[in-house]
């Protein structure tokens, strides 16, 4: 299995500001993932983050608002820019390979004031 | 593209009662299923999994068959306890493991009351 630590795992943030949300994995994996949970809603998948290459966004979500890293392989970052009341969710760093199942953190819980 | 529809909660059951969470789906070709759990101040972690029709998943008494006619892949147990007391999800992904996105429902919140 893989261990996953997110931080921080609360914030509260003024809009307009950006927040950069942390994912490190205790084992290199393959893939790495960044989801958001709105209030009430399903999980949804943001963005796949690529280790050395810029991240794959799904439709309706872009790069310039989830700016996403991954310098190697156990570590990503995904900041979530400009923000706005709209934005407050719970972001969710996803690990796996081929071999595994899908792995998560615990999750960032942001409100946006 | 894939949708994942399950049973909105949240769902209160006494101890020992039997368990039904339903699940369908919509996907192209064949995709692999998954129920995840959610317990009170915990990460998701994977309950059990199904990656072909008729398959069954089963794991902690919980069990779910992968029904191809039905697009379905409800949730069961059959004497639930308090400790079962979470937010369970139903998902597909288009491979077996955990190298693929995961499509999500929108949880279902369970409660066991002793």
């Amino acid at each position: 299995s893989a261990v996953i630590s997110q931080k921080p795992s609360r914030d509260i943030c003024q809009r307009g500001t950006s927040l950069t949300i942390q994912c490190q994995v205790d084992s290199q994996v393959t893939m790495m993932f960044w989801y958001r949970q709105q209030p009430g809603q399903s999980l949804t998948l943001i963005a796949t983050a690529n280790q050395g290459s810029e991240a794959t966004y799904e439709s309706g979500f872009v790069i310039d608002k989830f700016p996403i890293s991954r310098p190697n392989l156990t570590f990503s970052t995904l900041t979530v820019s400009n923000m706005s009341p709209e934005d407050s969710s719970i972001y969710l760093c996803s690990v796996g390979t081929d071999n595994t199942e899908a792995f998560f953190g615990q999750g960032t819980r942001l409100t946006v004031v | 593209g894939n949708s994942v529809t399950q049973m909105e909660g949240p769902v209160t059951l006494s101890e020992e009662a039997f368990l039904t969470i339903n699940c369908t789906y919509t996907a192209t070709g064949y995709p692999s299923l998954f129920w995840y759990v959610q317990y009170p101040g915990e990460g998701l972690q994977l309950l059990l999994k199904a990656t072909k029709a008729d398959d069954k998943g089963s794991n902690k008494g919980f069990e779910a068959t992968y029904r191809k006619e039905t697009t379905s892949f409800h949730l069961e147990k059959g004497s639930v306890q308090v400790s079962d007391s979470a937010v369970y999800f139903c998902a597909l992904s288009e491979t077996g493991g955990g190298a693929d996105g995961l499509t999500f429902g929108k949880g279902t919140h369970l409660i066991i009351q002793p």
